[in-house]
Formats: structure tokens, sequence, C-alpha cells
């Protein structure tokens, strides 16, 4: 069965760049999307189709997806954006979500 | 607006059959370009998904390898609501539920989701 691996945490420091990997067999191929939690919260869709980002969600947001690897990025990290982070892929007609990333802002 | 409404029980007994239902507004359980789901997540599972039914012409339902011999996803088109039955549960079973949308126009990313549903399976 496919699977997608995530670092379980990352962190930064506010106003820096946070990256976020996301790593699959032949990813690339695939569309890669990101989902943004906060705790005691419903996952909230902030990246699709590899580098597209829904209406109401920041600039700072963005992504990219090559090879094996999916990265989202987050520009100018803000003290709300500390949440875990997930990422996942369709294959076939079955849905694979990543462990989670626990970002924190510090 | 789409939003998505979840009930059900929060506690099921062993090899009972875990039941949820998700009522819509702002869109249509028959839509074209949706998916209906139904997801979990739990410490040690993280997030899963467990399946969807979705209408293209006609009904179509689509399941996790993992579950897919105790699971059913069943549109009730009357209502505009689609319902989870999940059988012969386990304490592994013990997850927070979530119903969400994919929708095609996200290149069926999970744009709206339910408030999640604690179910623990105990006696």
């Amino acid at each position: 069965s496919y699977e997608l691996s995530q670092p379980p945490s990352v962190s930064v420091s506010p106003g820096q760049t946070a990256s976020i990997t996301c790593s699959g067999d032949k990813l690339g191929k695939k569309s890669a999307f990101w989902y943004q939690q906060r705790p005691g919260q419903s996952p909230v869709l902030v990246i699709y189709q590899d580098t597209k980002r829904p209406s109401g969600i920041p600039e700072r947001f963005s992504g990219s997806n090559s090879g094996n690897t999916a990265t989202l990025t987050i520009s100018g990290t803000q003290a709300m954006d500390e949440a875990d982070y997930y990422c996942q892929a369709w294959d076939s007609s079955t849905v694979v979500f990543g462990g989670g990333t626990k970002l924190t802002v510090l | 607006q789409v939003q998505l409404q979840q009930s059900g029980p929060g506690l099921v007994k062993p090899s009972q059959t875990l039941s949820l239902t998700c009522a819509i507004s702002g869109d249509s359980v028959s839509s074209n370009s949706a998916a209906w789901n139904w997801i979990r997540q739990s410490p040690s599972r993280g997030l899963e998904w467990l399946g969807r039914t979705y209408y293209r012409s006609e009904w179509y339902s689509d399941y996790a390898v993992s579950v897919k011999s105790r699971i059913t996803i069943n549109p009730d088109t009357s209502k505009d609501r689609f319902s989870l039955q999940l059988n012969s549960v386990t304490p592994e079973d013990t997850a927070v539920y979530y119903c969400a949308r994919d929708n095609w126009n996200y290149s069926n990313g999970f744009d709206y989701w339910g408030q999640g549903t604690l179910v623990t399976v105990s006696s």
C-alpha cells in the first residue's frame, strides 16, 4: 500500500520560513494536498493540487511537489501558524495521509 | 457556505455497530462534483480515510482496504445526508470520526469537514 512520510516536528522562529516535507514513491506524479489542524479543531485545506491555495488561505502558504517529495512552505511564519500539518494524496480511488508534522513557532 | 453537521452516539460496545450521520447544508449529497467521505483520527493511527459515496449518474462508493469488510456508507437523498456504519467494532476503532466533502473544484481535496465525533468503543 502507498505510504507518505513526514517529519514528526519542525520548529521555526516568528517571521522566518518553515518548510515541511512529505515523501512518497513518485509522489511528484500525484497531486499533493496539505491540511492544517489546530488543537481541538477539524483539519483545514491549505494547499491543493501541489501549489494552489483555496480562497481565504494567506499567501504565505505555498507548496511544491517534485520527484518523491512534496513541500509545504510557510513564509513569514506567525504564532497562529503553530499547528499540526498533514499531507495527503490519492492512490487509485483511495486516500493516503501522512503521519503529520507538529509545527512549533518559538 | 457548506456546513456538515455530524450526529451519533459517542459510546459503542465491542462487537456492535458504530453508526454516524452527517447532514449537509449548502450542497447536495447528489452533487455531480463532490463526494462524501468519512475519515477518523486517533493517536495511534493518525488520520485514516475510511471511504466515500458519490453520485455520477448512479451511486458509487469506495472503501479503505483496512475496513472494507466492515463498512457501509450510504446516501440519504430525501434528507441530504449520508451515514457511516462500521460493524464488529473493537477498542481499536476508538477515534474521532469526521465527515468531509471532497470537491472536484479543488482536485478532490477535502474542503469542508464536520465538527468531529469522539467515538469510544468500550463495554
